[in-house]
């Protein structure tokens, strides 16, 4: 029972790189978030996709872009990474509408140099 | 924007109970109220969640007053693996978005 796999679990970055982090759920979920988490602070929604073949922003899109590829998988590009992105991301899926638990990967850590 | 107010921290003795409360005064008619808690730096984990009436189960029991414009989550028996963040959240079952607040940093003291 996998539930959200997110993947890497950890990577640093220089200054000015790309990267993808890649999210997967295997409980057929509609729903799917992506969250940056700083150091001491709360969980901030930066881009969500209610189906697939749909995202909208969330509190803090700046800088990132998604990708809903399919209804199991949803990623997060950082196309020039910055310090300021250095961060926790969660990735998270739940069901709409009636059952609207969210179900949380386990986060990637990312550090931004 | 967070619709929820909660403390930023609580402590509790191990093995009393632990009452963590949430203002959300302007909560609608639609909307439910959600506690997540979060242990050290782990992925949120869902605890409850309720519309008008109290609810319990296995993990805590969730107190909403008459006027919803509040509500209490309750751990019956806290033991030092409940030291976490509580969020208190609000949406409808048709709410896309989750958003979190600050929540509450829950101190389970030995």
């Amino acid at each position: 029972n996998a539930g959200v796999t997110q993947t890497p679990k950890f990577q640093v970055l220089k200054t000015g790189q790309s990267m993808t982090l890649q999210c997967a759920q295997d409980m057929n979920h509609n729903s799917m978030y992506w969250y940056r988490q700083d150091p001491g602070m709360g969980l901030r929604l930066i881009y969500y996709s209610a189906s697939e073949g749909t995202t909208d922003k969330g509190e803090v899109p700046n800088g990132y872009n998604v990708s809903r590829l399919n209804k199991r998988e949803f990623s997060l590009r950082l196309e020039s990474a910055a310090p300021s992105q250095t961060s926790v991301y969660f990735c998270a899926s739940s069901d709409q509408p009636m059952n609207t638990e969210a179900f949380f990967g386990q986060g990637t850590r990312l550090t931004v140099v | 924007d967070a619709k929820t107010t909660q403390p930023p921290s609580m402590d509790c003795a191990e093995g009393r109970a632990a009452n963590l409360p949430c203002n959300h005064s302007t909560i609608s008619g639609n909307e439910y109220v959600y506690w997540y808690r979060q242990i050290h730096s782990q992925g949120p984990q869902y605890i409850i969640h309720g519309l008008k009436n109290n609810e319990t189960n296995e993990m805590a029991s969730l107190i909403i007053t008459e006027d919803r414009k509040s509500s209490t989550l309750i751990l019956p028996h806290a033991t030092l693996r409940d030291t976490a963040v509580y969020y208190c959240i609000v949406r409808t079952n048709r709410d896309d978005k989750i958003i979190f607040g600050k929540g509450t940093r829950l101190h389970i003291l030995p």
